[in-house]
């Protein structure tokens, strides 16, 4: 059984950086053709792809965020960590992890077949 | 402004059909797998359709993907009220390198 748990803190500062833990179970991230991916929505609005971490290690980011945001994963663990610096009141979102799977072993192929529940961040001085 | 296109809303009366499109360019939907996402009130997305147009496990066949071109779409038959939820679609965009999603349909079973 897949399940996966984002935690962090629900309220930061603007300026701040934010670390978000994705704990995941039922499969494991050192797997050939696995991903873990963190996906956001602000409040009212769409899905927004922000970074992928996969079973190689090759990393991946939102071009439009990649100065702010690096992924990383302790196998181990079985975790997968998102840190995103200077947060903004605009960055106030429901952060998601989600597995991804490949049936061709890679990008571009992923789907996201597990979600975690979410995580709501507040961005508010 | 998302890169993939979607309706903001569609509606249609139980037992009907209902089709949600998703308007792509040749860098993301014209070269990749589409993937559908449904998202119930409150909840977190569920895969709904992978690689354009597979079911995975547990999905009703009462949806259905498909893809021409640059353009993908999700068909709902037999609509029932517990289909209303928001419907987003996905690819990777080759340009941007990263994940692309729709803007997102509201769909309301009348």
């Amino acid at each position: 059984q897949v399940t996966l748990r984002e935690s962090g803190p629900a309220l930061v500062k603007p300026t701040q950086t934010l670390t978000l833990t994705c704990t995941f179970s039922g499969f494991s991230l050192s797997t050939s053709g696995m991903c873990v991916s963190w996906i956001r929505q602000p409040p009212g609005k769409a899905l927004e792809w922000l970074a992928l971490i996969d079973w190689d290690d090759d990393k991946y980011y939102s071009t439009s965020l990649k100065t702010r945001l690096t992924i990383s994963k302790d196998t181990s663990k079985n975790q997968v960590v998102l840190t995103m610096t200077n947060m903004d009141p605009v960055d106030t979102a429901t952060y998601y992890c989600a597995r991804g799977y490949s049936y061709g072993g890679g990008l571009p192929d992923y789907y996201f077949d597990y979600w975690g529940q979410g995580t709501l961040v507040t961005v508010s001085s | 402004q998302s890169v993939l296109t979607q309706p903001p809303s569609v509606s249609e009366a139980p037992r009907q059909r209902v089709t949600i499109s998703c308007s792509g360019s040749s860098s993301n939907i014209g070269n990749n797998a589409v993937n559908w996402y449904q998202q119930l009130p409150g909840k977190a997305p569920k895969l709904l359709i992978y690689y354009d147009d597979l079911l995975p496990s547990g999905v009703s066949d009462r949806f259905s993907g498909s893809k021409s071109g640059t353009s993908a779409s999700l068909a709902i038959s037999g609509l029932q009220s517990e289909d209303e939820a928001d419907y987003y679609c996905a690819a990777w965009d080759d340009r941007l390198n990263g994940w692309v999603f729709g803007g997102g349909t509201k769909l309301t079973v009348l």
